[in-house]
């Protein structure tokens, strides 16, 4: 598959229960995003990664975990959710250098919701 | 830290009309501003883009303009199709490799 992928597409989850979203990305880039984009809000950037290391934690709850084990994959723990945090979860990868943004690709997110 | 806001939340119009959407910025430094388009249900995909050293971009049926000194920048999308219709989000260069969205426009084009 091409581009950017994420599992599951769609999730339903208790305050209690722990799960994991994941993402992979086909592209070749370096560089890995969560966000969170819920009802009538802009898209919320939560974490960024660059060569598999953390350079971004946009005052993200703790009840968010990422994990980038290689420049391909990305992952987001979940544990202990409230309700205000049922959204869609985008994954998005792009190339970075020399400091240069350039263009994000998306996923086709996760829908979480969490009763 | 950066800022985006965009006008307007709604817009609606007639195929063949031309809709503008607007965004300003607050941080003087950002150099690279992006337009998404997201089709219900889908993902955001990139529409077109400007970068600083730029005043102007056009790809067919939409053009980007961008001013540095107001910081603020546009959408033109010309000779509208029911297929544009869509949420648009512009967003801001916000630091190393960081994007800030604006909060959408959800544009409506009627046959």
């Amino acid at each position: 598959e091409t581009g950017v992928t994420q599992t599951p597409r769609h999730l339903v989850m208790g305050m209690t229960n722990k799960k994991s979203l994941k993402c992979e990305q086909h592209l070749g880039h370096n560089a890995m995003y969560w966000y969170k984009q819920s009802a009538k809000k802009p898209l919320e950037l939560m974490f960024v990664y660059n060569f598999k290391e953390q350079t971004e934690n946009n005052s993200v709850p703790s009840r968010f975990s990422p994990e980038c084990p290689n420049s391909s994959h990305l992952f987001l723990h979940l544990h202990t959710l409230q309700p205000e945090d049922s959204a869609l979860y985008l994954c998005a990868s792009s190339q970075d250098w020399a400091g240069t943004t350039y263009e994000q690709y998306f996923g086709p997110g996760t829908r979480l919701t969490v009763t | 830290g950066e800022n985006v806001e965009q006008h307007p939340s709604t817009l609606s119009v007639q195929e063949g009309d031309s809709a503008v959407i607007k965004c300003t910025y607050s941080d003087s430094a950002s150099n690279y501003f992006p337009w998404y388009k997201q089709e219900l249900g889908k993902r955001p995909q990139l529409i077109i883009d400007i970068r600083s050293n730029v005043g102007e971009k056009k790809d067919q049926r939409i053009a980007v303009t961008l001013n540095k000194t107001a910081k603020h920048f546009s959408l033109h999308i010309t000779e509208t199709q029911p297929e544009d219709s869509a949420v648009y989000f512009c967003a801001a260069s916000g630091g190393y490799n960081k994007l800030i969205f604006g909060a959408g426009t959800r544009l409506a084009v009627h046959p």
